[in-house]
């Protein structure tokens, strides 16, 4: 089954402890992205990968590390959480970069990850 | 890069009525996808649009793009309680950044 699978699904930390939440599609997509999602302010992207060893930052990069070291992972790290990151965090990926193509390039998102930072 | 507006954050529809969720782009965009979360869920895609002025439906949706390609909206006809969800716009900008509005949360009353 196609899908992009998240981990974990739910975690209460303490500021300050490192912690990375996995992401993982077996689609083969070139492109994967983070987001958060907070309440009135939709989906905003954190950081975005469009191949292997090729990432750049998104809207909201603050606080936040990713690296794309194979095609199928591509986890997030937060070196120092701190409360205002708090949030539901969703990865995605689809095959090609939003915009490369004039084809359907839907994003395939996670089933999210709820941190809250105490 | 381009923002997103979604308007309204909210609607509350009787069971049966039609309503219309609008995106506004503050630049052109190259095209714009429509998504929907349920409850609890996670983002699904609904449809992308691409040309200039082109409308499409699916089934009681109808999905439209702007002349301009600055805006778009969602037309749902004899709501659902099946369409309770979070309707998201995202707009593809010429930096292919994904952008997405706040969403239209629907809730239906029966």
């Amino acid at each position: 089954e196609a899908q992009v699978t998240q981990n974990p699904r739910y975690l209460i930390t303490v500021t300050g402890k490192k912690l990375t939440v996995t992401c993982s599609q077996n689609m083969n997509h070139e492109y994967m992205s983070w987001y958060r999602q907070d309440p009135g302010l939709g989906l905003r992207q954190i950081y975005y990968s469009m191949n292997v060893e090729v990432t750049d930052k998104g809207d909201v990069p603050e606080g936040y590390k990713v690296s794309r070291k194979e095609k199928r992972n591509f986890p997030l790290i937060l070196e120092s959480p701190s409360p205002n990151q708090t949030s539901l965090y969703f990865c995605a990926s689809s095959s090609r970069s939003p915009g490369q193509s004039y084809s359907n390039q839907p994003q395939h998102f996670g089933d999210g990850t709820r941190l809250s930072i105490l | 890069g381009q923002q997103v507006m979604q308007i309204p954050q909210y609607q509350h529809v009787q069971e049966g009525e039609d309503f219309t969720t609008y995106c506004n782009s503050s630049t052109t965009l190259s095209n714009i996808q429509w998504y929907k979360q349920r409850p609890g869920g996670h983002p699904v895609f609904l449809i992308q649009l691409v040309k200039s002025g082109e409308v499409k439906k699916q089934k009681r949706l109808t999905f439209q793009f702007g002349e301009a390609k600055k805006n778009s909206s969602l037309h749902i006809t004899a709501t659902q309680t099946t369409d309770v969800g979070t309707y998201f716009c995202a707009g593809i900008g010429n930096d292919y950044k994904l952008s997405f509005g706040a969403g239209t949360t629907v809730t239906v009353r029966a």
